[in-house]
């Protein structure tokens, strides 16, 4: 059973609006989230992340909210741009990054 | 600075083969681990290090070994490969203060037939 839940595939954006990708965990323990983007043929890139004293954080255009009594994550991208699309992987750890739990990935595209 | 490298980028084994991957770092990180990518599933773990001499289990370490001989280097080694073991495969290091930012190598892809 997956601890960590993106329970959409892909998603499509119109440039200029905001993207939202979801993600939904089991596990009450963890207490560190972080979202990754990886273009084809590269290596996950680091993107921003949440303690779970938190509720929010904004670095830019992106944004992560953090609703601990639902369980529940996303990740806010305004304006969305060409340069986003990729693979987006929510992960969250109970150990402060000794042991991370990756989810399946959500594809965001984004049409000019 | 040249970050975290993968060797080989590509390989096609035959079932019950071996061959080592190698990942090595050059950012000084203590904490080193070894994912796979299968479609539809995100990033598993598989190993992982948090210093030199030290390996520990991650989630999926069936048919698999590592080792940590050197601080910039962690090995992921198949003893005899199996097709289930077909995957791309990445290593990431990161710092223990930084724990949460993992930097990843451009990855493997491995095809066992």
């Amino acid at each position: 059973d997956q601890q960590v839940k993106q329970n959409s595939p892909s998603l499509s954006v119109q440039e200029g609006r905001i993207s939202i990708l979801n993600c939904d965990y089991t596990n009450s323990m963890f207490d560190y989230f972080l979202w990754y983007k990886k273009y084809p043929a590269e290596g996950p890139t680091f993107l921003i992340s949440i303690s779970s004293i938190k509720d929010k954080n904004e670095d830019g255009r992106f944004t992560v909210f953090l609703n601990k009594s639902a369980k529940h994550l996303s990740l806010h991208i305004v304006p969305s741009q060409p340069g986003d699309s990729a693979v987006y992987f929510c992960a969250a750890s109970a150990d402060y990054g000794q042991n991370f739990v990756f989810g399946p990935g959500t594809r965001l595209s984004v049409l000019p | 600075n040249a970050g975290v490298t993968q060797t080989p980028k590509f390989r096609v084994l035959k079932t019950g083969q071996s061959m080592t991957l190698l990942c090595a770092q050059d950012m000084n990180h203590e904490y080193m681990y070894w994912y796979r990518q299968d479609p539809g599933m995100g990033l598993r773990l598989i190993h992982y290090s948090v210093g030199e001499g030290t390996t520990a289990k991650g989630e999926v370490p069936d048919g698999y070994n590592v080792s940590r001989l050197k601080k910039q280097n962690f090995l992921l080694g198949l003893e005899s490969a199996a097709p289930s073991q077909t995957s791309v495969y990445f290593c990431a290091s990161s710092h223990p203060g930084q724990a949460y930012e993992q930097y990843f190598g451009p990855g493997t892809r491995l095809t066992v037939t």
